[in-house]
């Protein structure tokens, strides 16, 4: 099965600077990769992914992220962070043709300071 | 489109009672799925469905049932709950492989 690494589980950043949050993934297979996004006391939101194609995604609210087969990588940047990016961040990977059997990161914890 | 709705929004349950999470979506998605939400460990998948009438196991299915009778409805049941199940669960839902998953708001809880 696959799985995910989120290398930090607190990130603190000040308003307007730039922010990089890693995640590394293990699978067999090929993958589909995914980053949530979650602000508190509310269910998950699609931030963006990577299915084929392009490795540099771009998401919604200025996010991207860079598919790195070799480094079976997928980090997640934003060139200058809000007070609302304040959330927390997952990570997840697919098998490929399963996209239900999802696995998650344990979570980046973006906090973002005036 | 109402989206996923889960019901209900807590839950507090006593050792040994059982219990439904119930989820629906309006979507016409057929695919279906239960997570649940620890600190510290992200989403784990519990179980999920491909389309009405077919189920599978995820990464963590001890202690929970599910059934697909209809393409929108999902419960999730637990027979015997255990303080271990206290947790934040969430379904979600997508049109196909490759589609996004979409998420309920989730149901919290509480096993004493």
């Amino acid at each position: 099965a696959q799985s995910v690494t989120q290398l930090d589980s607190q990130v603190p950043v000040f308003e307007e600077a730039p922010v990089e949050l890693r995640c590394n993934y293990s699978s067999s297979v090929s993958v589909y990769l995914f980053w949530y996004v979650q602000y508190p006391n509310q269910g998950l939101q699609l931030l963006l992914k990577y299915l084929s194609g392009s490795t540099l995604v771009k998401g919604i609210n200025g996010f991207e992220a860079e598919f790195n087969k070799s480094q079976t990588s997928f980090h997640l940047r934003k060139p200058s962070v809000h007070i609302s990016d304040t959330a927390e961040y997952f990570c997840a990977v697919s098998a490929l043709y399963n996209n239900n059997d999802m696995r998650f990161g344990a979570g980046t914890r973006l906090t973002v300071k005036p | 489109n109402a989206g996923v709705t889960q019901t209900p929004k807590f839950q507090v349950l006593k050792t040994g009672q059982s219990m439904t999470l119930q989820c629906a979506q309006d979507m016409n998605h057929e695919y279906m799925s239960w997570y649940r939400q620890d600190p510290g460990m992200g989403l784990r998948l519990i179980h999920y469905s491909v389309g009405a009438g077919i189920t599978d196991q995820g990464e963590v299915p001890n202690g929970y049932n599910v059934s697909r009778s209809t393409t929108e409805d999902f419960p999730l049941r637990l027979l015997s709950a255990a303080p271990s199940q206290t947790s934040v669960y969430f379904c979600a839902s997508s049109y196909n492989r490759e589609d996004t998953q979409y998420f309920g708001p989730g149901t919290r809880l509480t096993v004493l």
